[in-house]
């Protein structure tokens, strides 16, 4: 069973330049979040989505920060003109059913963010 | 609101026990506990929901009372594969996103 599928593992950005991230839940799973983690600090929700919905992004940026999840294909989270203070872990998380019914969300391995 | 989570750094030494607390200024719907190892994805431990329950495997044990808004995380005869940091994320209601603590560094020591 494949787990939550992230890439680029790694991406190094130049300050002003866009970041796309991408996301494949788990085989079976419709949920999907995004997940902030700055260097030494916890997790900081970002955004919760289903197919071609955004459900939750009381936790994004308001600014340059938009993400997606169509009908086809990855959730993707994308940062534009991106700054050295977005250089972080970004992880994906997926669940079956949302989260808060009593089920748990299971994690990527992340992509790291290095903006120089 | 984000739970708090103490202590936030604990020393050990290979079997010695450890408990990791984690409390939340509003009601709880459920508890998840995970743990990360650095430069890794964090791994689902355990899920406790309301009613009080208490889990387990193996070691590791978790207790949760929602009266007090409250769990507790515990690690009996702790192993080197126990290193790493703990982090609690709490659901406030059943359709609540989940918030994580900051985490509790473990080391465990030979």
């Amino acid at each position: 069973n494949a787990g939550v599928m992230q890439n680029p593992r790694h991406l190094v950005r130049r300050r002003g330049q866009e970041a796309r991230l991408r996301c494949s839940p788990m085989k079976g799973h419709s949920h999907v979040y995004w997940y902030r983690q700055l260097p030494e600090e916890g997790l900081k929700f970002m955004v919760y989505l289903q197919k071609e919905n955004i459900i939750d992004e009381s936790g994004m940026p308001k600014e340059r920060f938009s993400a997606e999840f169509p009908k086809e294909g990855p959730s993707i989270l994308r940062i534009q003109q991106v700054v050295r203070g977005d250089s972080a872990a970004y992880f994906c998380a997926s669940s079956p059913i949302r989260e808060g019914s009593g089920n748990t969300i299971y994690f990527g391995e992340g992509s790291w963010l290095t903006v120089v | 609101q984000q739970p708090v989570q103490s202590p936030q750094a604990v020393i050990l030494r290979e079997g010695e026990d450890a408990v990791i607390n984690c409390s939340s200024s509003k009601a709880l719907y459920s508890v998840h506990w995970y743990r990360q190892k650095h430069g890794e994805a964090p791994v689902f431990l355990m899920i406790l929901l309301k009613g009080g329950e208490q889990k387990g495997h193996d070691k590791i044990s978790a207790s949760f009372n929602e009266k007090k808004q409250q769990s507790s995380l515990y690690l009996t005869a702790s192993q080197l594969s126990y290193s790493g940091t703990y982090f609690c994320g709490t659901v406030g209601g059943s359709q609540g996103n989940l918030i994580f603590g900051k985490g509790t560094k473990l080391s465990v020591k030979p």
